[in-house]
């Protein structure tokens, strides 16, 4: 089974200081791919990165980056240079590769809220 | 405008109402989803629809019924609701064939509230 964990609930941070955001997986999957959706207080889910499990190069999205550590099983988001708009909340996601497990799992989330 | 759309936005039902949600995508997808989104808890796959074919229904109440009569569109057809039942409820689409570096496209969502 596959499993996402953010230990986060919440995160305060100043405008224009960077944050990162704790993701880590469990999966028996060799190969499996790692999202970030940003989520506002309208409900839409947005798609904000993509890194794959055997992408050797850390995922990289204008201001948002994913710090990849595939040894301890971690995919932090990293927003540079936090904006007003970059609050509301932050889910983890993943997909694995084989038949039966390639629903995409969610964790709890992290509420982030930037402060002027 | 994200590519699926939900409708409607808001609902308010009482417990003896049937109502339908809608989900439509113009993507060129072919496999759709109903998620449940309740306060405090991670997000809730309900349904799995692919090539217009339920693939899974994870324990999901029988008061909750999803039609796909076409690969653009989805339905969720509510009657006899609980309290409990408001949330958030998510519909998302992803192409076919599949593979594990394709995420899904998310509608905005209809917020639930069963009084």
């Amino acid at each position: 089974a596959q499993k996402i964990t953010q230990t986060q609930p919440g995160m305060f941070v100043q405008e224009k200081e960077a944050v990162t955001l704790d993701c880590t997986y469990d999966t028996s999957d060799q190969s499996y791919g790692l999202f970030w959706y940003k989520q506002p207080s309208s409900g839409e889910m947005i798609f904000l990165i993509y890194q794959g499990s055997y992408d050797e190069q850390n995922a990289t999205e204008g201001r948002y980056s994913l710090n990849f550590q595939k040894a301890r099983k971690s995919a932090n988001l990293v927003i540079s240079a936090s904006q007003l708009g970059d609050s509301a909340m932050y889910f983890c996601a993943m997909r694995g590769s084989f038949q039966g497990a390639q629903k995409l799992v969610f964790g709890q989330g992290t509420r982030l809220t930037i402060n002027p | 405008e994200t590519g699926v759309t939900q409708t409607p936005r808001h609902l308010v039902m009482g417990m003896t109402n049937k109502k339908s949600l809608k989900c439509e995508q113009h993507l060129g997808h072919n496999a759709m989803y109903w998620y449940k989104q309740s306060a405090k808890k991670p997000l809730e796959l309900m349904f799995v629809y692919s090539l217009e074919e339920r693939v899974e229904n994870n324990s999901v109440p029988s008061r909750f019924s999803p039609e796909c009569p076409n690969s653009s569109h989805l339905f969720l057809h509510l009657h006899t609701l609980q309290p409990e039942d408001s949330a958030l409820y998510l519909c998302a689409s992803s192409r076919k064939p599949d593979s594990f570096n394709y995420g899904y496209t998310f509608g905005s969502g209809t917020r639930l509230t069963v009084v």
